[in-house]
C-alpha cells in the first residue's frame, strides 16, 4: 500500500459526459502528479500540482483539468468524453517539486467509456 | 526531447533463472532513471532509481541496474526470478523537473 489513495476503482460512462477522479496524496506530500495509461500510449504524464498550483502540464487534452486543493486532495475532470478516453488514470504524490524523491503511485481509477 | 525504448515487450523466463531487461534513453544530460513494476491490478511500485554515482544500483526485490553513459542503457537485473516477478516493467527517464518519460514497458512471463 503506497499510501495514495484513489475513487473510484472503476468508472464506467458514456461518450460526451463528465466525470471527476479523484485522488488523496500520501500524508504530508505536497506534489500531485496525473498519469494516463492506455495501450496504445502506454503511460503518460498529463499534469503536476505542487502545493496547490499547477506546476507542470504534459500530455493533457484542453477537455480535461485537474485543481489541488488546500487539503492537498486533487481531482482530474474529464469532459466531453470519448471512447478513446478509456484508460487507467494514475495519480501520484511526492514530497518536493522535482524527481529526486520517490514518486508513490495509486492504485489507479479505470475509466470505461461506451 | 527525452524518451525511453523498452525493446522487448514480451519476455518469458523460467523460475530460478537470470533476468535481463532493456532500457534505452534518449536524453541531453545525465538524466534521472528509474525502473517501475506494475502487477495486475495495482499502481506501479519503484524498484530502483539513479541519479549519479556508482553507475550500479541496487533496488528492492533483488533487483539491480547498471547505468551505461556509452550505450545509454539503464538495464534491469535479477540472477534468479520467482514466480512472484511475474508483472509489468517500465523503466522511466526524467530530468531535474517534473514528470517521467515511461517506455512502454515489459511484461515478464515467468515458468515453472
Amino acid at each position: 500500500d503506497s499510501g495514495v489513495t484513489q475513487t473510484p476503482k472503476h468508472l464506467i460512462t458514456a461518450t460526451g459526459q463528465r466525470v471527476t477522479l479523484r485522488c488523496s496524496p500520501r500524508s504530508g506530500d505536497l506534489s500531485v502528479y496525473w498519469y494516463q495509461q492506455s495501450l496504445d500510449q502506454g503511460l503518460q504524464f498529463l499534469i503536476q500540482y505542487y502545493n496547490g498550483e499547477e506546476r507542470a502540464k504534459g500530455n493533457i487534452l484542453e477537455r480535461f483539468s485537474a485543481q489541488q486543493f488546500p487539503d492537498l486532495h486533487s481531482e482530474l475532470n474529464l469532459s466531453s468524453l470519448e471512447l478513446g478516453d478509456s484508460a487507467l488514470y494514475f495519480c501520484a504524490s511526492s514530497p518536493t517539486k522535482g524527481l529526486t524523491l520517490e514518486q508513490y503511485f495509486g492504485p489507479g481509477t479505470r475509466l470505461t467509456v461506451t | 526531447a527525452q524518451s525511453v525504448t523498452q525493446p522487448d515487450i514480451h519476455i518469458t523466463v523460467s523460475e530460478g533463472a537470470s533476468l535481463e531487461l532493456r532500457c534505452n534513453y534518449s536524453y541531453g544530460a545525465t538524466p534521472y532513471l528509474f525502473w517501475y513494476v506494475q502487477s495486475p491490478g495495482q499502481g506501479l511500485q519503484l524498484l530502483l532509481k539513479y541519479f549519479s554515482g556508482d553507475t550500479l544500483v541496487q533496488g528492492i526485490k533483488g533487483f539491480e541496474a547498471e547505468f551505461k553513459r556509452s550505450q545509454s542503457s539503464f538495464n534491469l537485473r535479477k540472477p534468479s526470478v520467482h514466480w512472484s516477478d511475474a508483472a509489468e516493467y517500465f523503466c522511466a527517464v526524467g530530468n531535474s523537473g517534473y514528470a517521467l518519460n515511461f517506455g512502454k514497458g515489459t511484461s515478464l512471463l515467468v515458468t515453472p
